[in-house]
């Protein structure tokens, strides 16, 4: 089955950037999301489709794509910002959809 | 405001079955479909399936194929997640999502992202 693979943790100090990546085989074919989820919510989506902010999101988070492998990146990252991080995207016909394992993001 | 709400906790025994309830309001329906993604303790989200809700055609991920069924009725706008032959790795918090944003063109079919989100249900299999 299709898989998306990403770092399980990325630490970084207030105010710097932290980078958080995701690879799959089919990225180039289809979108990927990116969801924010802190202890005891549901997720929230950051980023969609590869680089699009919802309104409501941060101008701080962003996306970008090339090839297999997606960004995710958090400018100016915040104590607030400490959360896990999911990317989530579908096998190359659309029809499964698939999480990344997820990322936690400790803001040091 | 768009919400889902979910049905409150369950408690089962192994080999039984747990159906939870998605209820829909704020936008039409039958407009979009409906996910349903699991999250065991401490693990991270894992994508169960989706149903149209226009004409609950269904799509299930191959785990979870032939233990889960996802249905709708639209009359009340509610979305239901039957799993069936539970086990104790089945506790975990389950949520429901609604799809936006898909698109079609000439070259495939490009699903959406998940927003809203339910609040969560958790289901608890122990004997």
């Amino acid at each position: 089955s299709y898989e998306l693979t990403q770092p399980p943790s990325v630490s970084v100090s207030p105010g710097q950037t932290a980078r958080i990546t995701c690879s799959g085989d089919a990225l180039p074919k289809q979108y990927t999301y990116w969801y924010q989820q802190k202890p005891g919510q549901a997720p929230v989506v950051v980023i969609y489709k590869d680089s699009e902010r919802p309104s409501g999101i941060p101008e701080r988070f962003s996306g970008s794509s090339s090839g297999t492998i997606v960004t995710l990146t958090i400018s100016g990252v915040q104590a607030e910002d400490e959360a896990d991080y999911y990317c989530q995207s579908a096998d190359s016909r659309g029809t499964y959809r698939v999480f990344g394992g997820g990322t936690k993001l400790t803001v040091l | 405001q768009i919400q889902l709400v979910q049905s409150g906790g369950e408690v089962r025994q192994p080999g039984a079955s747990v159906k939870v309830s998605c209820k829909a309001s704020g936008y039409t329906f039958t407009d979009y479909g409906i996910n349903w993604v699991r999250q065991a303790p401490g693990q991270g989200l894992e994508w169960m399936g989706w149903i149209s809700g226009y004409n609950a055609d269904t799509q299930y991920a191959q785990k979870f194929q032939g233990r889960v069924t996802l249905t709708t009725d639209t009359g009340t706008s509610t979305a239901y997640m039957e799993l069936s032959s539970l086990r104790s790795d089945d506790t975990a918090v389950y949520f429901c999502a609604r799809d936006a944003g898909e698109e079609y063109d000439n070259s495939g079919y490009y699903p959406g992202w998940f927003d809203p989100w339910g609040q969560g249900t958790q289901v608890t299999v122990s004997s």
